[in-house]
């Protein structure tokens, strides 16, 4: 399916336990983003790419690892989740920074559940 | 320390009426402001911005105003439709960065 999508939907797991999350975007946009959405706090910005191989960190990023191998793939580790990990993640991708004000098209979210 | 910030948590209009989501900032850096809409169990989908040398912006329905000086924004929803009712995200970007600051977000329902 074209677009941006993210695997898997629902995931609960336990706490020390290392969890992946996918994200897959089909438009070969350059950057690419993670998001975690927490009651009142809106979206966190967790890290971003700019390209493959060219990631830096976000607002959040301690306990989370992130790689881009390939231009369309951005997968989130959690080495060892904790219960504070507990949240809504939202990959997004956008074709450029700068003047492109359509900016990033997020896919439809991770909820993860550590217990 | 938040640099985005929603205060209203929820707002409630009647439907044809007017629907006015506020946003504040902190930073004079950012050069776009922009709003987003979610629907729940959906990521969210980009709504309407304005550059930092504007202060108006008009798409159909939506307008949203900028006021510099005071670091507010404001998202003007004339006239409101139920199908409105969502989750309204107000972000800011430096745009040499393409990083988004989010706000906390406002539940908007809109009723019949």
């Amino acid at each position: 399916d074209a677009g941006i999508t993210q695997s898997p939907r629902y995931k609960i797991t336990e706490t020390g336990r290392q969890v992946t999350l996918m994200c897959h975007q089909t438009w070969s946009h350059s950057y690419m983003f993670w998001y975690r959405q927490d009651l009142g706090h809106g979206l966190r910005l967790i890290y971003y790419s700019a390209a493959a191989d060219i990631t830096d960190k976000g607002e959040v990023p301690d306990g989370y690892v992130v790689s881009r191998s390939k231009t369309e793939n951005f997968p989130l580790t959690l080495e060892s989740a904790t219960r504070s990990q507990t949240s809504v993640y939202f990959c997004a991708s956008s074709p450029q920074s700068g003047i492109s004000t359509d900016t990033q098209y997020f896919g439809p979210g991770t909820r993860l559940t550590v217990l | 320390d938040q640099q985005v910030k929603q205060n209203s948590p929820s707002l409630s209009v009647q439907e044809g009426r007017i629907s006015i989501l506020n946003c504040d900032y902190t930073n004079s850096m950012f050069d776009y402001f922009l709003w987003y809409k979610k629907y729940p169990a959906e990521g969210p989908t980009f709504l309407i911005s304005i550059s930092s040398i504007k202060d108006k912006n008009e798409d159909g329905r939506f307008t949203v105003f900028l006021n510099k000086s005071a670091k507010h924004l404001s998202l003007h929803i004339v006239p409101s439709q139920p199908g409105d009712s969502a989750v309204y995200f107000c972000a800011a970007m430096w745009s040499n960065t393409g990083k988004l600051i989010f706000g906390q977000g406002t539940t908007l329902q809109v009723k019949p």
